[in-house]
């Protein structure tokens, strides 16, 4: 079963860093492609971040390009977001979702139960 | 600009059918989806990616009461025998070149 469990979502202060997690189980982690969605309260979905499984193609969202950074230990069956420069507006659910096999930056197939960052003062 | 469009509610009543749309924006037309539904206080659930010619994979487990189909520019997802759990906010989605982009979701109401 393909169970993907986000964690590392805390209240930080605008301007600040944090690093969210995605262990990921029940499939072989390096051969699929991985994003990052996140999701203001109440508000509609938003794609960020997405990674290949070799880890060497990444794209952003422009929201979120140059402060964010997506990378993944397929050692540790693991994915990851480091958040920095902050803001408000960055303020959501973040969910860790895994692509299908046979497509490249496509869409999630599976998703995780999200983790909540909250960016306030 | 890749864009997608979709209703912002709709209603239809226990066991009856409903039909939500996704309209892709101007030359996009021959673009695939994916529709996920997100249940109140849930994570989001992928239901199926839909393709231009109607052609559609299911996700596991998703019922055969969801359907997909495709005219033109829009994409829809049919729900027959509407239960009380598929209340909920459901998202059309597509992809180009490093982007992903979802539309603003359709929130369903089962009465």
């Amino acid at each position: 079963e393909v169970q993907l469990v986000e964690s590392g979502g805390i209240l930080v202060q605008p301007g600040g860093s944090l690093r969210l997690s995605c262990a990921a189980s029940g499939f072989t982690f390096s051969a699929y492609s991985m994003n990052w969605v996140r999701q203001a309260p109440g508000k509609g979905l938003e794609w960020v971040s997405y990674i290949v499984g070799r880890g060497d193609i990444i794209y952003y969202s422009d929201s979120v390009k140059g402060r964010f950074t997506i990378s993944r230990d397929n050692a540790k069956n693991s994915l990851y977001l480091q958040m920095n420069s902050l803001r408000a507006e960055d303020t959501a659910f973040y969910y860790c979702t895994r692509e299908p096999s046979d497509c490249t930056s496509c869409y999630p197939e599976y998703w995780g139960q999200g983790t909540l960052v909250t960016v306030s003062s | 600009q890749l864009v997608l469009t979709q209703s912002p509610s709709a209603s239809a009543s226990l066991g009856a059918s409903v039909k939500l749309t996704c309209t892709l924006s101007s030359g996009h037309s021959s673009y695939a989806i994916a529709w996920h539904q997100q249940q109140p206080e849930k994570g989001p659930r992928y239901l199926m990616k839909l393709k231009s010619d109607g052609s559609h994979t299911k996700g596991d487990g998703i019922p055969d009461r969801f359907s997909g189909s495709s005219s033109g520019a829009e994409r829809y997802l049919t729900i027959s025998s509407l239960q009380s759990e598929d209340e909920a906010d459901y998202y059309c989605q597509t992809w180009g070149t490093g982007i992903q982009v979802f539309g603003g979701g359709t929130k369903l109401t089962v009465l």
